[in-house]
C-alpha cells in the first residue's frame, strides 16, 4: 500500500544503546520529517529534509542524527538513547496537495519507543 | 509564550452540538494554518487546511482565520461520537516550510 512506512513499530532501549529508526516513503514526495510526541503534548520537530541529499535541525534535534539515503528513505538515529528519548516518534512526507498547499499530509504509524 | 497554543481541553460536547476549537500563533508572518485529527494511539491526519482570512468549510468542518488577530479555529457542526479525537493546530512561516504544531485539544462527543 501506497503511504510512509516506519520499522519498528515498538522497541525498548536500555539507556546508552543505540538504534536506527527507518522510514521509507513511496510518493516520489521531496520533504520529509522525524517528530516526536510525548504524552498530552502535540509534535516536535526533531529534523527534516526538503530533498534528497538535505537535512535541517527542528526544534529539537539534540541527541539524534539522521540520514536522507535517498528520496525514499529518511532514518532517524539514537546515538546513546536517553530515558529523556522516551517518546513516540513519527515519520512524515509531503508535498504540494491541491487545496492545501505543501503541508506534512502523511504520516507513518510511529514508532513506541521505551529507554530504561 | 509558546508558539502555537490551543484552548486547554479536555472539551466535551452533546451529539449533535457544534464543538469549537481555538489556536492563536505568535509569528505574525505565518502564511499556511492547518487542522490535524489524531486518534487515541494513531497517527496524525490531516482534515482542513487554509491560507486567506475567512471561512473555509468542507462538509461538517469549518475553519476559520483571522490573521490580524493571529487567531484561528475550526468548527466541527453536528457533532459526532467519531469525532472523538485530539486536534492538533499546525502552523507554517512560509508555504515551503516546516509546520510548528499545538499541543492538541482532545474532544469528547458523548451520544
Amino acid at each position: 500500500n501506497a503511504g510512509v512506512t516506519q520499522t519498528p513499530k515498538f522497541q525498548v532501549l536500555k539507556t546508552g544503546q543505540s538504534m536506527t529508526l527507518q522510514c521509507a516513503q513511496d510518493m516520489n514526495h521531496n520533504s520529509m520529517y522525524w517528530y516526536r510526541q510525548d504524552p498530552g503534548m502535540g509534535l516536535r520537530l526533531i529534523y527534516y529534509s526538503a530533498s534528497e541529499g538535505t537535512t535541517d535541525k527542528g526544534e529539537v534535534p539534540n541527541g539524534y542524527n539522521v540520514s536522507r539515503l535517498n528520496k525514499r528513505e529518511f532514518s532517524l538515529r539514537l546515538e546513546s538513547a536517553a530515558p529523556s528519548q522516551t517518546s513516540v516518534y513519527f515519520c512524515a512526507s509531503s508535498e504540494i496537495l491541491t487545496g492545501h498547499g505543501n503541508t506534512e499530509a502523511f504520516f507513518g504509524q510511529g514508532t513506541r519507543l521505551t529507554v530504561v | 509564550q509558546k508558539e502555537v497554543e490551543q484552548n486547554s481541553g479536555p472539551l466535551s460536547v452533546p451529539e449533535g452540538a457544534i464543538a469549537s476549537l481555538n489556536c492563536t500563533y505568535s509569528d505574525r508572518g505565518s502564511q499556511s494554518f492547518f487542522w490535524y485529527r489524531q486518534y487515541s494511539g494513531k497517527s496524525p491526519e490531516l482534515i482542513m487546511s487554509i491560507y486567506s482570512n475567512g471561512d473555509k468549510e468542507d462538509g461538517r468542518f469549518t475553519a476559520q482565520l483571522n490573521k490580524a488577530s493571529q487567531y484561528v479555529s475550526l468548527l466541527i457542526r453536528d457533532s459526532q461520537p467519531s469525532d472523538s479525537a485530539t486536534y492538533l493546530c499546525a502552523v507554517k512561516h512560509t508555504n515551503a516550510g516546516k509546520s510548528t504544531f499545538g499541543d492538541g485539544t482532545t474532544l469528547t462527543v458523548k451520544p
